[in-house]
């Protein structure tokens, strides 16, 4: 079946830095990728859209500027918090779906990011 | 918009008990229904699915009917395991006009227990 690898799965920080998370679908073409942050105890929040070779569509109150997502292959999109500030840390989670794929088959996710700022 | 609400955890039960996750949605047209699944520190499974009405999705014992008229997607399961325990989520699936393309939008979790 469809395969998203993400990396890296923990990741600790200095404020100020900047961090990169990535998303590789494996065996299929990643035409769309969706970016989630997901808080303890809450649900996945939509942070961005990214279709392949285009900017990404950011949802209301994420800001494009500190979160930087490039999708500019169709097995590749990396998601890169800049200048990062403990509360940034969070779980970040990809999911992919391909323009081949019928969306009522559901979508495939990665295994998830932890981020920690200190 | 579209909306999920399931109901709020946590739920513990025992080894062999009866398990319902109620879900209810809010979404214009004719979405597709789903129920992930996510284990402790890891990202989300899909564990079942239905995209029309009446449809039941069902995999590893885990059953969830669409049901139009009440617009609700309940899980269920007969007997549950100490290995059912994780977080489940309700999410439909519907087009998305910002990006061209679908979108998911959950519910807030419901975190299952099972003890022995």
């Amino acid at each position: 079946g469809a395969v998203v690898s993400q990396h890296p799965s923990r990741v600790i920080c200095k404020s100020g830095t900047s961090v990169k998370i990535e998303c590789r679908s494996l065996d299929f073409q990643a035409t769309t990728m969706f970016w989630y942050r997901q808080f303890p105890k809450k649900s996945l929040m939509l942070m961005a859209t990214s279709n392949e070779g285009s900017k990404a569509t950011y949802e209301q109150g994420v800001e494009k500027d500190k979160f930087l997502i490039n999708h500019a292959s169709l097995t590749l999109s990396t998601l890169t918090v800049t200048s990062a500030h403990p509360e940034d840390s969070s779980f970040y989670i990809c999911s992919a779906r391909s323009r081949g794929i019928d969306p009522n088959y559901g979508y495939t996710f990665g295994s998830g990011t932890r981020l920690t700022v200190v | 918009g579209n909306s999920v609400t399931q109901m709020e955890g946590p739920v513990t039960l025992s080894e062999e008990a009866f398990l319902t996750i109620n879900c209810t949605y809010t979404a214009t047209g004719y979405p597709s229904l789903f129920w992930y699944v996510q284990y402790p520190g890891e990202g989300l499974q899909l564990l079942l699915k239905a995209t029309k009405a009446d449809d039941k999705g069902s995999n590893k014992g885990f059953e969830a009917t669409y049901r139009k008229e009440t617009t609700s997607f309940h899980l269920e399961k007969g007997s549950v395991q100490v290995s059912d325990s994780a977080v489940y989520f309700c999410a439909l699936s519907a087009p998305y006009s910002g990006a061209g393309s679908y979108q998911l939008t959950f519910g807030k979790g419901t975190k299952l227990s099972v003890i022995p």
